[in-house]
């Protein structure tokens, strides 16, 4: 079975400052990898995904995150916060045969001016 | 990509009472989900809807708790029956677009 473990429940960044969200994962084929962020009293928003080719994907404001098959990991990192970034984020896996996303915990980031 | 919307946004409903959530997509899809996000929580699969074939729920999941209609390719609905406090949570539909799935904003559900 799959499943996702994001070990941090809450990370707080300065604005401006770098940050790096962590996601391992446990499937036993290529998995496919999504990420996923959603601010309060929202829906979830696809910030980027990962199905096979470049390790290194370019997602939506300005994230990108890098899936290392030997770590099973697939982390999120933005170069420099904003404080619009404050949200949760949620890294996602799934098989490629019946599109069923198995999530993780979840990591709340609070960005301080 | 897709559109997606729901109605109601939110409600707050009494114990014992049945709700039922609309999903609209803007465009035909196959394949279209349901998920349960409990305060604090993440998200969990409640059921998988196709259209023209019966609603495949996940452990834990009921057909009579949850019913579901698919009656066509663009929407779906999920109806929460005999509601406990226990069902507050927010609901979210979504639907799969070249393998990749696509949320609406959640209909955050209080019962009292």
């Amino acid at each position: 079975a799959q499943s996702v473990t994001q070990p941090d429940i809450h990370i707080t960044v300065s604005e401006g400052a770098s940050l790096e969200l962590r996601c391992n994962y446990s499937y036993g084929a290529t998995p496919y990898l999504f990420w996923y962020v959603q601010s309060p009293g929202q829906g979830l928003q696809l910030l980027l995904k990962y199905f096979s080719g470049d390790t290194l994907v370019q997602g939506i404001k300005g994230f990108e995150a890098e899936f290392k098959r030997s770590q099973s990991s697939f982390n999120l990192r933005k170069p420099s916060v904003h404080w619009s970034d404050a949200a949760e984020y949620f890294c996602a896996v799934g098989p490629s045969n019946d599109y069923k996303l198995s999530f993780g915990a979840g990591t709340t980031v609070t960005v301080r001016a | 990509s897709a559109v997606i919307s729901q109605k109601p946004s939110r409600d707050i409903c009494q114990r014992g009472t049945s709700l039922t959530i609309q999903c609209q997509v803007d465009s035909q899809v196959t394949m279209m989900f349901w998920y349960r996000q409990q305060p604090g929580q993440s998200l969990t699969l409640i059921a998988t809807a196709n259209q023209g074939s019966e609603a495949t729920y996940e452990s834990g999941f009921v057909i009579d708790k949850f019913p579901i209609s698919r009656p066509n390719l663009t929407f779906s609905t999920l109806t929460v029956s005999n509601m406990s406090p226990e069902d507050s949570s927010i609901y979210l539909c979504s639907v799969e677009v070249t393998d990749t799935q696509y949320f609406g904003p959640g209909t955050r559900l209080t019962v009292l």
